[in-house]
């Protein structure tokens, strides 16, 4: 593994259905985040974990979950998907949760269509 | 409220010179990034300012006026592998990124 991998790649999902999107690092980064991006907005941060163990809410977290029982994964969960969240969501991480560069590398994106 | 506005789309010619304006308006600020995204691919970091003045950087060079809320990114000598879109994003008080929703830039021949 180099950098960030996510799985799966893309999804069709029944509204209704569980769903957990993957995403793991080995950059040993304290940092992970989850945004999704939709045509015509920025990203928008899902969920955040600035350690292992710790989690916080971003901007959409409704409708989602997640945890961070290590440093290298990040599973986002969907518990009920709604056709609203379709959508391309994107993991990422960085080396150190606030100041100083902390550039966030990003990894590859699920397509997440939800019918 | 949090809000990055930068143009949809631009267009520019191969050789040429483009300027990408970002401006803000942000909780705090604690630097100011851009990124770049190809089509269907991750964004990618490109330039960090947290400090007013240029960062150059190769061909692109990125600017800040924390007084005027105002970023631009100048991409030099275009190439065609240069068409993508350009993501500003700005660090609030919280240490999150605040993103813009990118410029499309279509480089013609």
């Amino acid at each position: 593994i180099a950098g960030i991998t996510q799985a799966p790649t893309s999804q069709i999902l029944a509204a209704g259905r569980r769903m957990t999107l993957r995403c793991t690092q080995d950059m040993r980064h304290n940092a992970m985040y989850w945004y999704r991006q939709d045509l015509g907005l920025g990203l928008r941060l899902i969920h955040y974990s600035n350690t292992a163990g710790t989690t916080g809410k971003g901007e959409v977290p409704d409708g989602y979950s997640v945890s961070r029982a290590n440093t290298d994964d990040f599973p986002l969960t969907l518990a009920s998907a709604v056709p609203s969240q379709t959508s391309v969501y994107f993991c990422a991480s960085s080396d150190v949760a606030g100041g100083g560069l902390d550039e966030q590398f990003f990894g590859p994106g699920t397509r997440l269509t939800v019918l | 409220g949090q809000n990055i506005d930068q143009p949809t789309e631009m267009t520019a010619t191969e050789g040429a010179i483009v300027q990408i304006n970002c401006t803000y308006q942000t909780s705090g600020f604690n630097g100011l990034f851009w990124y770049q995204q190809h089509a269907g691919e991750a964004p990618t970091f490109l330039s960090y300012n947290v400090l007013d003045g240029l960062e150059e950087k190769g061909r692109f060079s990125s600017f800040l006026s924390r007084s005027k809320g105002y970023s631009y990114l100048l991409l030099k000598e275009l190439q065609m592998k240069d068409s993508a879109s350009y993501l500003c994003a700005v660090r609030d008080s919280n240490y999150q990124l605040i993103w813009g929703a990118g410029t499309k830039l279509i480089i013609k021949p």
